[in-house]
């Protein structure tokens, strides 16, 4: 079946690292992602990670893939208050024609000054 | 900037009324997604389409809500007959439709059923 999981909270303090995971189902997804949503505000795509690849690093953002486990994980080095929004996991579901993304229920962020 | 836009932006209706949301997406993308989000989750796949067809609708979208995108460009989501339980955040997303399949998000349109 189709599932994302992610664990629903995290605090750090400022300038700490963050690290948020995410753990998939589908051994043939082919992109994962990773999106930020601030309140009351529409999905921000932060990054994405191609299957075969096991890390991806955008400035401060490094993106790691075991595919074995089907854990992937988001890093946020020196977290910074305005990284206090929810982060959404999401893997790519192909059947046929029909394309889908498949969503976790978000990791709530709160970075302490 | 030529993102995906929505309109309007909040939508607060009586219980028994139609609403219609519109959703521009980015120019040069042949998919368009509508998401329906509730406090607390994730969003939950609505419909799709791939230029003009809707190719997949999910068992959410009961009769009352129908999709339409009639040009391959704008979309439209209608609600007829709202209930208190369709308040949502409805989320719109387009994509080039590559295998590559990156969603870009639109701001939200935030309906209220009272």
């Amino acid at each position: 079946g189709e599932d994302v999981e992610q664990s629903l909270f995290l605090s750090v303090r400022e300038g700490d690292s963050s690290v948020i995971n995410c753990t998939y189902t589908d051994s043939s997804s082919t992109y994962l992602y990773w999106y930020k949503q601030e309140p009351g505000a529409g999905l921000q795509l932060l990054t994405y990670i191609f299957s075969n690849m096991d890390m991806k690093q955008d400035q401060r953002l490094t993106v790691l893939l075991n595919k074995k486990d089907k854990h992937l994980s988001l890093r946020i080095a020196d977290t910074q208050t305005g990284d206090s929004a929810i982060y959404f996991c999401a893997e790519s579901w192909y059947a046929g024609n029909n394309r889908k993304l498949i969503w976790g229920l978000g990791t709530s962020l709160a970075v302490n000054p | 900037d030529t993102g995906v836009s929505q309109n309007p932006r909040h939508k607060i209706t009586k219980r028994g009324q139609n609403v219609t949301f519109r959703c521009d997406p980015i120019s040069e993308h042949n998919r368009l997604y509508w998401y329906r989000q509730t406090l607390g989750q994730g969003p939950e796949f609505l419909t799709y389409f791939q230029n003009e067809a809707q190719l997949e609708k999910s068992r959410l979208l009961s009769d009352r809500f129908s999709a339409e995108r009639p040009k391959g460009s704008f979309s439209t989501l209608e609600i007829q007959r709202t209930e208190q339980g369709d308040s949502a955040m409805y989320l719109c997303a387009s994509s080039k439709g590559e295998i590559q399949e990156t969603q870009y998000f639109g701001p939200g349109t935030r309906l209220l059923v009272l």
